[in-house]
């Protein structure tokens, strides 16, 4: 079993919608937990940095940490036709560049 | 607008080819990573450098990759000998201290 799971999709929605994209860990000193996005033949680039439980928001964006489930979701409103990329979670025990576990990806595309 | 520059972007290579990829760091960053990205696995941690000296390279096959940095400026991956199942994509990336990671846009390999 891997210590993150992501489910690859692919999520398709209409423009508009609101997104919900989700993770779940296994590894209980994970405390920091990330947001990447990654648009098709493009490295991945980080949306959204959270520590410990709790959520925060970024524009239509919002990172959600429930460590007690050890799941991760995150929030996308008003979605747009071009938030359609992979969304990956990341997390690691500590912050700093100590190994960093990516979930697989899931898939968005979004409808116009 | 600094980024993560890696070489070359395509390469499609026979087994048993030594190939080396090669990324040059944003400017002042002091760390570097190696990350492979496949569909089944995801993106996996191979190497990661602080200021030039190794701090984790578990996450690669010893018997065939190694990973350099010959200066500050300069970063390598090399296969040698290549097998098909080291068909992926391989991301450089670079940081600073703190919690952004920068990707580059990967090498894309295949070996037939």
């Amino acid at each position: 079993q891997k210590e993150v799971e992501q489910d690859p999709g692919p999520l398709s929605v209409p423009e508009g919608a609101i997104v919900s994209l989700n993770c779940t860990y296994s590894n209980s000193a994970f405390q920091y937990f990330m947001w990447y996005r990654q648009y098709s033949r493009k490295g991945p680039e980080l949306l959204m940095y959270t520590y410990s439980s709790g959520n925060k928001e970024d524009g239509r964006f919002t990172a959600q940490v429930d460590k007690s489930s050890k799941y991760i979701s995150l929030f996308i409103r008003d979605s747009q036709p071009s938030d359609s990329a992979t969304y990956l979670c990341a997390m690691t025990p500590s912050g700093g560049y100590q190994k960093v576990t990516f979930g697989t990806g899931t898939k968005l595309q979004v409808i116009p | 607008d600094a980024r993560v520059t890696q070489t070359p972007r395509h390469k499609v290579t026979e087994m048993g080819q030594e190939v080396t990829m090669r990324c040059q760091p944003i400017l002042g960053h002091n760390t570097v990573f190696w990350y492979r990205q496949t569909m089944m696995q995801g993106l996996e941690l191979l190497a990661y450098f602080r200021n030039r000296a190794p701090l984790d390279d578990s996450g690669m096959p010893k018997d065939r990759f190694s990973a350099e940095m010959p200066d500050a400026t300069l970063a390598t991956l090399k296969i040698q000998p290549s097998e098909p199942r080291d068909s992926a994509v391989y991301f450089c990336a670079s940081g600073l201290t703190g919690n952004t990671i920068y990707f580059g846009e990967g090498s894309w390999l295949t070996v037939v």
